[in-house]
């Protein structure tokens, strides 16, 4: 499957641990984003990343949210501390210079 | 901020014709999108269209792109079961990648 891959699918979480969320992008892409969708909403970008460089992050929560793509290995979107509003779906996407991005089927996060 | 309406619901008989619209805010928009998502599934790019198109065929799949109204729709010929599925349309704005996504129209098929 050459597709953007995720995971876990789903991810249970108490309040106050920590959530890590892995990305691998599509073979042959380069830029991987990351957007969150909340209960009967859209999806809303949070980050935007190239290997090793944050291009731009001003849809994270400034507070224990943070994201990295390193020069080996898939990217990663760490919540520290979760709270029950970090419930949600995360997906992540990867682009190649085409338009549009491609999207991973996600991963759900429940925090109890 | 910008902002991208669309209707919540929309239910078909199979073998009509689907027309899901959205209306977006931003001018600048270059590219404009519609994607599938199926229960428990990620998104799924459908089409696209340019923003200096007014219509884009692909296959069953019909854009019509009036930009003065900013006013987006796709139309699905012959609608069928898998098609039921919830509908996003996304604006890009004048970047390419931080994409401003509707709430979705959930289309059901009748059989």
């Amino acid at each position: 499957n050459a597709g953007v891959m995720q995971n876990p699918r789903h991810l249970v979480r108490r309040r106050g641990q920590e959530a890590r969320l892995r990305c691998s992008p599509m073979k042959g892409h380069s830029h991987v984003y990351w957007y969150r969708q909340l209960p009967e909403e859209g999806l809303k970008f949070m980050v935007y990343l190239q290997k090793e460089n944050i291009i731009d992050e001003s849809g994270m929560p400034k507070e224990r949210f943070s994201a990295e793509f390193p020069k080996e290995g898939p990217s990663i979107l760490r919540i520290q501390q979760v709270v029950r509003g970090d419930s949600a779906a995360y997906f992540c996407a990867s682009s190649g210079g085409a338009p549009g991005l491609f999207f991973g089927s996600g991963t759900q996060l429940s925090v109890l | 901020g910008e902002d991208v309406e669309q209707s919540l619901f929309l239910s078909v008989r199979e073998g009509d014709s689907s027309v899901i619209n959205c209306t977006y805010t931003d001018s600048s928009s270059t590219y404009l999108y519609w994607y599938k998502q199926e229960p428990g599934a990620g998104l799924q790019l459908l089409t696209y269209i340019f923003s200096n198109m007014d219509m884009k065929q692909d296959q069953r799949l019909t854009v019509l792109l009036n930009k003065k109204d900013k006013h987006l729709s796709l139309r699905i010929a012959d609608t069928q079961t898998g098609d039921s599925a919830i509908y996003f349309c996304a604006d890009s704005g004048a970047g390419s990648y931080q994409l401003t996504f509707g709430k979705g129209t959930k289309l059901s098929v009748i059989p």
